[in-house]
């Protein structure tokens, strides 16, 4: 399995529905991070999880809701989106938090198109 | 202000050919690191080499260099012989703290048989 899975790949949802983006690492990590990427805009960080503990909300919208059941878990639940929130969101892991936590690992992302 | 700046937004070159990608920081922290990452269509971003600002000595890893130089805040990285796998977007990024890695806005890379 790959290190990090990320579903659904694609998905279209209309402004009035409820949708969940889901993230599985299987590299017995601690930290887990959505990242939103937007045409020609640098990676945003949006949330960071630490063994289950949220440490990190990047003045994200209330519309986006992360939920981290577990360590190997995060979900980013979605309602009454907007067009602008078009864009490919990317989970990431690392082994810890910390300067010296190393690299992040990625997911292939899920490309979320907002009608 | 914590920043990193990848001016070339494309860069399109032929087969076989050298190619380098800038990337220009900026951070008032003594103590960070730097990373370049390689995105290709499939979407996940692919690391490629971390380095901590104590450490400027260049590294060569087959085909891929990277220059990092502390005076110019710069870190670059050069493609030698350039392959048509190698066409990605390429991302550098810095890291300050815990939990913050600043991305640059990418240099996307069309390798031309």
């Amino acid at each position: 399995e790959t290190g990090v899975t990320q579903t659904p790949r694609h998905l279209v949802m209309g402004m009035t529905n409820k949708k969940s983006l889901k993230c599985e690492q299987h590299l017995g990590h601690n930290a887990m991070y959505w990242y939103k990427q937007s045409a020609k805009k640098p990676l945003e960080l949006m949330f960071v999880y630490s063994l289950e503990e949220r440490v990190e909300n990047n003045s994200v919208p209330s519309r986006f809701s992360p939920e981290c059941p577990n360590s190997s878990h995060l979900f980013l639940h979605l309602h009454t989106l907007q067009p602008e929130d078009s864009a490919l969101y990317l989970c990431a892991s690392s082994p810890r938090l910390g300067l010296k936590a190393g690299e992040l690992f990625f997911g292939e992302g899920s490309r979320l198109t907002v009608l | 202000a914590q920043k990193v700046t990848q001016a070339q937004t494309e860069i399109s070159v032929v087969e076989k050919e050298d190619v380098t990608l800038d990337c220009v920081y900026e951070t008032r922290d003594t103590t960070y690191y730097l990373f370049w990452y390689k995105q290709p269509p499939s979407g996940e971003l692919v690391f490629l080499i971390r380095r901590n600002s104590f450490d400027e000595q260049n590294e060569i890893s087959g085909r891929y260099s990277w220059n990092f130089q502390k005076s110019t805040s710069s870190f670059n990285f050069t493609i030698t012989a350039s392959q048509v796998v190698d066409s990605a977007v390429y991302f550098c990024a810095l890291k300050i703290n815990n939990n913050d890695m600043r991305f640059g806005a990418g240099t996307r890379l069309t390798v031309k048989p």
